[in-house]
């Protein structure tokens, strides 16, 4: 199986910042990584698809890159609603399909 | 709009069964597949399992391969899993999530989860 390992587990971060949040495949995985945002109780919600495709309605201050093995995550304005759990997930071998560890973004 | 709402979630005894039902709307059901997904107390996302659109292909992760069994009924917009022989490891929220594969597969759909706790 592949396995996902993503980094920083946490940040601590203002308004206004720009945050970048890695994720790393133990293979390559092309461009078949999605990120997820989870708040507490909630669901995850769909932020970005293949690498760098924007999902319907989510804000354009989130942005994905990379392919291979490794991946970004950029906030490019931290919002005080993108305080969440960000997970990613890889959809190149399935199944499974495996999701990183998270990385918890909260406030500074 | 597109909305999944799971049930069915419950306390249960180590040894025991539940059943878990996810009902689907604002999307034509028979043509996406679809993924239970959990979360254990204060953990990460885990991947339980995936039936097809016509549920010719149906996956489980190794944890509850076994003990699980996921089914879809399309006439009615439903989609379920049968937990079985259930441990203390399963507690988790389950969440029943939409798969979308056209070109690079993903869950863009989550339902708000149900609680599953496996306790004497």
């Amino acid at each position: 199986d592949i396995q996902m390992t993503q980094s920083p587990s946490s940040l601590s971060a203002s308004v206004g910042d720009r945050v970048t949040i890695t994720c790393r495949a133990s293979q390559s995985i092309s461009s078949y990584l999605n990120w997820y945002q989870q708040k507490p109780g909630k669901a995850p919600k769909l932020l970005i698809y293949a690498a760098s495709s924007l999902q319907s309605g989510v804000p354009s201050r989130f942005s994905g890159s990379g392919s291979g093995t490794d991946f970004t995550l950029t906030i490019s304005s931290l919002q005080p609603e993108d305080f969440a759990t960000y997970y990613c997930q890889q959809s190149y071998s399935t199944p499974p399909t495996t999701f990183g560890p998270g990385t918890k973004v909260d406030i500074k | 709009e597109v909305q999944l709402v799971e049930s069915g979630g419950g306390l249960v005894k180590p040894g025991g069964s539940l059943r878990l039902s996810c009902a689907a709307s604002g999307f034509t059901f028979s043509s996406y597949s679809m993924n239970w997904v959990r979360q254990a107390p204060g953990k990460g996302l885990e991947w339980v399992s995936s039936i097809s659109s016509s549920s010719s292909y149906i996956y489980y992760a190794d944890s509850v391969k076994g003990r699980f069994t996921i089914s879809r009924d399309n006439a009615k917009n439903s989609l379920y899993l049968q937990m079985n022989s259930l441990r203390a490891e399963d507690t988790a929220v389950y969440y029943c999530a939409r798969g979308k594969s056209s070109g690079f597969y993903r869950n863009d759909y989550w339902g708000q989860g149900t609680l599953v706790t496996v306790s004497s």
